[in-house]
């Protein structure tokens, strides 16, 4: 069976500190990749997704980027984080022909003071 | 842009009540997810439904897909508090890599 995984489970960053926030999945191969912040227990945002080794699409500018090295890796990163950039962050992930239904990781709560 | 509304945001009912939340677009949607998000934690798909008029059942969660597949609508008959959640739709096109996601619905059961 398919599985995916987050880490950290919680981050406390100060302001101007970079970020790494890390997802793999397991149990399925070339599977489509996505970053989502989540504010307030509330809607998803898209900011990024990926087809393929190296592909990177961007939904939102900001000063996040997305990084995809394996297959069944994805890398959300920041060079210099910004108090608005605390939110729940999630991975999930899609069976490349089958893109409408998402299963999701368990999720990064960041905090940055 | 595809965008879809759901509705009430907020639903805060007691322990065996019924009720109804509801997904509208004026988009149609190949198929249309919903998921369920406890405090803390990732959304779980619930249901995937994919045929214009379709009904599936899931213990006491009834999902309708509308006719012209741009609404859908999620029943739970009896509500329990592990019922208790943020309840997302999701609409799905074709050839699209993207959802479309709703805003979500806040229920709370109390016991």
């Amino acid at each position: 069976s398919q599985t995916i995984h987050q880490w950290p489970a919680t981050l406390v960053q100060p302001v101007g500190s970079p970020l790494s926030l890390e997802c793999t999945v397991e149990g399925t191969s070339n599977p489509n990749l996505y970053w989502y912040r989540q504010a307030a227990g509330r809607g998803l945002q898209l900011l990024f997704y990926s087809v393929g080794i190296g592909q990177i699409s961007s939904e939102v500018p900001q000063n996040l980027s997305a990084s995809r090295p394996q297959d069944r890796q994805f890398i959300l990163s920041s060079k210099k984080l910004l108090l608005s950039d605390s939110g729940f962050y999630l991975c999930a992930w899609t069976h490349p022909n089958i893109k409408e239904t998402q299963y999701f990781g368990p999720g990064t709560r960041l905090l940055v003071l | 842009t595809q965008l879809l509304e759901q509705s009430p945001q907020f639903l805060s009912i007691q322990e065996g009540e019924n009720l109804t939340v509801y997904c509208n677009s004026s988009s149609v949607f190949s198929s249309l997810q919903w998921y369920r998000q406890e405090p803390g934690e990732g959304p779980v798909l619930l249901v995937t439904v994919v045929t214009g008029g379709e009904v599936k059942k899931l213990k006491r969660l009834t999902f309708q897909f509308g006719d012209a597949r741009k609404d859908s609508s999620l029943h739970i008959t009896a509500a329990q508090p592990g019922d208790t959640g943020l309840y997302l739709c999701a609409g799905g096109s074709g050839g699209s890599y993207i959802p479309t996601f709703g805003r979500g619905t806040s229920l709370i059961v109390h016991p």
